[in-house]
């Protein structure tokens, strides 16, 4: 089965400490793409990488950072500089520099920060 | 980056046909007009993609007029598990873009 995968579902944390979510794809796309959704809200962009060992900040990057050292994967994590991290997070992918770049998703990962 | 407006939230009842209409004014020559479906607590599904006239798929219908200022989504006979929100994006076609959501519309439909 291709697609994308995020764990945990569901993630606890402690104020101060920083998280890291874990993103993986097995659809062989070049592009990868963090966001952020709050309650009633769109998705707004965090970080996105359209090629292995770079990537771009988004919309609201601070206090979020990113690495892509492998095609399949993406890692976000949470730091402590940011203000108010519980969130749906959503990691897509989607192929790069061809076709109409339809973008997959992810089932998302819950935070909640006490 | 072509800027989308949409309805906030429609409500309709069950088998009944839905039409969700997107306005992008500035939409340019290579961007193509993209439809997402989100359910709660699940990451954005893709629905349909068009470029100019009539598109459908064996879930929705996407009409789009020659001047391609708007685009209408359409929703044969929705049922309960419709009630979703429906993002509209213009995207440009080949080479890199970032897509933009809204905050989409919120459709309910009642039974």
């Amino acid at each position: 089965d291709g697609g994308i995968t995020q764990s945990p579902k569901y993630l606890f944390r402690k104020e101060g400490q920083n998280v890291t979510l874990s993103c993986e794809q097995n659809l062989n796309h070049d592009a990868m793409y963090w966001y952020r959704q709050d309650p009633g809200q769109g998705l707004r962009l965090i970080y996105y990488s359209q090629i292995v060992n770079d990537f771009q900040k988004g919309d609201i990057a601070e206090g979020y950072s990113v690495s892509r050292e492998k095609k399949e994967s993406f890692p976000l994590t949470v730091t402590s500089a940011q203000k108010n991290p519980t969130a749906f997070y959503l990691c897509a992918s989607s192929i790069q520099g061809q076709g109409r770049g339809e973008q997959y998703f992810g089932p998302g990962t819950r935070l909640t920060v006490t | 980056l072509a800027k989308t407006t949409q309805p906030i939230s429609m409500d309709s009842y069950e088998g009944q046909e839905v039409n969700i209409t997107c306005s992008h004014n500035n939409i340019a020559t290579n961007d193509y007009i993209t439809w997402y479906q989100q359910f709660p607590s699940q990451g954005p599904r893709f629905i349909i993609q068009g470029y100019k006239t009539k598109v459908t798929n064996e879930v929705a219908s996407l009409f789009i007029p020659a001047d391609r200022k708007s685009s209408t989504l359409s929703l044969p006979r929705v049922s309960l598990s419709d009630t979703a929100v429906y993002y509209c994006l213009v995207v440009a076609s080949g080479g890199s873009y970032i897509p933009t959501f809204g905050r989409g519309t919120s459709l309910i439909v009642h039974p």
